[in-house]
């Protein structure tokens, strides 16, 4: 079962210019969201995250958005850049979740060009 | 920097065997988890655990699974009887505390034929 959905498998922008990153869920009992990213021969590694009684986050170039009414969130970075390149999860919890599970998307690889 | 370390990189065994995954999670942390991501498909959680027990399971995660820490410093995962939609790659991660924010190992890909 997909609750987390990551429609584009894969992204490619020019370097300096803005990355946005969507992810949708679909299960209303989701209250936490994160952002991972991973590079190849690696693991995951956790990026930037959002509680559902925010709309927004930011962290550097890292911007999460949160639209609980669409159940959508994406993530913007600004100003991309080649060292960006990899793969991004998006992450949700559900309070629930006593054990702390994380539900992941299938992932969108981000290309940044020169 | 403190990472989360596993072992072996690759493992190919046979339909029918006993394999072990092998971790060693950041040294303070407390808490540890299993996930696993099947080629093409999403990373999935297979399980959490904290103070010698388990605190979360996943339906995946059935009798044929099984976690240790059988020393200060190990986390393992046993498939008892590892099948073909076993071969997937095995992510172990930990945190210092129950969080949502967790450090992963580079994981473990399991092959099995």
């Amino acid at each position: 079962d997909q609750q987390v959905k990551q429609n584009s498998p894969s992204l490619s922008v020019q370097e300096g210019r803005i990355s946005i990153l969507n992810c949708d869920y679909t299960n209303s009992m989701f209250d936490y969201f994160l952002w991972y990213k991973k590079y190849p021969a690696e693991g995951p590694t956790f990026l930037i995250s959002i509680s559902s009684i925010k709309d927004k986050n930011e962290d550097g170039r890292f911007t999460v958005f949160l639209n609980k009414s669409a159940k959508h969130l994406s993530l913007h970075i600004v100003p991309s850049q080649p060292g960006d390149s990899a793969v991004y999860f998006c992450a949700a919890s559900a309070p629930l979740n006593s054990g702390y599970a994380l539900n992941f998307g299938k992932g969108t690889s981000l290309l940044v060009t020169p | 920097e403190p990472e989360v370390t596993q072992t072996p990189s690759h493992q190919v065994t046979q339909m029918g065997q006993e394999v072990i995954l092998r971790c060693v999670p950041i040294s303070n942390h407390l808490y540890f988890y299993w996930y696993r991501q099947i080629l093409g498909q999403k990373v999935e959680f297979l399980v959490s655990f904290y103070n010698n027990e388990i605190s979360e399971k996943s339906e995946i995660f059935d009798d044929q699974f099984s976690v240790e820490r059988p020393d200060g410093s190990n986390f393992t995962l046993k498939i008892r009887s590892t099948k073909l939609e076993d071969s997937a790659m095995y992510f172990c991660a930990s945190t210092l505390s129950g969080s949502y924010e967790q450090y992963f190992g580079p994981g473990t890909r399991l092959t099995v034929t």
